[in-house]
Order: structure tokens, then C-alpha cells, then sequence
């Protein structure tokens, strides 16, 4: 299906544990990124990708990873889980052009550490 | 901090009525942007206005960007039970690769 889909939609995992949060696009989008949504933070910006095999720190990068070996994948690795890492995750797309700079939205990760 | 700040937090009206919600931002941005979030789902882009943009207009949407007061207000006009969600504005900075960043958002109730 044509879109941003992300995998998996919900997760419970233990601290100390190694997670990926899979993020998928079929519009061959350049940019990418990863935001976490907490209650009262609205969405911050984790990491971003310009394209593919580029990738760089957005505002809360701290424990977590990224790689973009691919233009339409985009996952998000969290090294050793935190309880402080308990969100909800969203994959976020756009093209790159002067004339659009709208981000299209995957479903969400509800990602849950114990 | 955060770039972008909506005001108010939260907004109850009835159904017919007109919402309006208001962003205040920092630093020089290129375009502010306007988004939706229904409960449990992921963010809808509403509008866009650039910079050099005082007003636009889309559907029952309207946007205005003062850049002097580094401020923008979202109305939405005839509000419908449909309409409840939170409303986020998004600022894309100047060189910033197309990142946005985003305020805590206004929760807007329509009531029947």
C-alpha cells in the first residue's frame, strides 16, 4: 500500500533492552524523521535524514540510533531501553523541494518500557 | 525550549461555532504549518504559509502569519463534532532541511 507505515504499532519491552522501530515510505520521499510525542512536549524531533545515508541529531538524540541505508526505510534503534524512552514514536516524511515542506505522517509506535 | 507555543491548551465549543487558536514562535522561520492529531493517530497536515504570507485560506480553515509579532492564528469556522483533535503549529526554520518544530498543541472539544 502506497503511504508511511510503521512497525510495530504497539511494544513492551524491559529496560536494558535493545528495540527497533521500523519506518517505511513508498513516495521515495528524500527527507525522514523521528519524533516522540510525550504529554505536554508535543512532538521533538529525535532524528532526521536528508537522504539516504544521511542522517543527523535532532533535539533528543540521546540512546537512540538511526541509519538510512535504503531511501525508503528508516529505522530507529534504541540501544539499552529506559523507562525515560516510554512514548509514542512517529516516522515522518517529505519531499525535497523549496515548494513543499509538509510532513506526512505514519501511524505512530506506542512503545511502553518496563 | 520549544520554537512554536499554542494558545489556548485546551478550547471547548459548541458545534456551529467558530475556534480559533493561536501560535507564538521564537526565531526566523521559512513557513508555519498547521497540523491535526485525532486521538491515537498520527499528525495531518492542514496548511501551509510562508513567510512572506499574511493570510490563506483552505476550506473552513483560515490561516495569519504575523511576522513582526512572531505569532499565527489558526480559525476554524462552523466547528463540527468532527472537528475535535489537537491542533499543532510547526515552524520550518530558515536552512533547516525541512525540520519542523513543533508546539505542545491545542486540544479543541466540539460539542454536539
Amino acid at each position: 500500500d502506497a503511504g508511511i507505515t510503521q512497525s510495530p504499532r504497539y511494544k513492551i519491552t524491559e529496560t536494558g533492552r535493545q528495540v527497533t522501530l521500523m519506518c517505511h515510505q513508498t513516495w521515495s520521499h528524500s527527507y525522514m524523521f523521528w519524533y516522540r510525542q510525550d504529554l505536554g512536549h508535543g512532538l521533538r524531533l529525535i532524528y532526521y535524514s536528508a537522504a539516504a545515508d544521511i542522517t543527523d541529531k535532532g533535539e533528543v538524540p540521546d540512546g537512540y540510533v538511526v541509519s538510512r541505508s535504503k531511501t525508503e526505510n528508516f529505522p530507529l534503534t534504541l540501544e539499552s531501553a529506559t523507562r525515560s524512552q516510554t512514548s509514542v514514536y512517529f516516522c515522518a516524511s517529505s519531499e525535497r523541494t523549496a515548494l513543499s515542506y509538509e510532513q506526512y505522517f505514519g501511524p505512530g509506535t506506542r512503545l511502553t518500557v518496563t | 525550549s520549544q520554537q512554536g507555543e499554542e494558545d489556548p491548551q485546551a478550547l471547548s465549543i459548541q458545534e456551529g461555532e467558530n475556534a480559533t487558536m493561536n501560535c507564538s514562535y521564537k526565531t526566523s522561520i521559512n513557513n508555519l504549518q498547521w497540523y491535526r492529531q485525532n486521538s491515537g493517530r498520527g499528525l495531518v497536515h492542514l496548511i501551509l504559509i510562508r513567510s512572506n504570507e499574511r493570510e490563506k485560506h483552505s476550506g473552513r480553515l483560515r490561516v495569519t502569519l504575523d511576522t513582526s509579532k512572531k505569532s499565527s492564528s489558526l480559525l476554524i469556522t462552523a466547528s463540527r463534532a468532527a472537528d475535535t483533535a489537537s491542533y499543532f503549529c510547526a515552524t520550518g526554520i530558515s536552512g533547516g532541511y525541512n525540520k519542523l518544530i513543533f508546539g505542545a498543541g491545542t486540544r479543541l472539544a466540539v460539542h454536539p
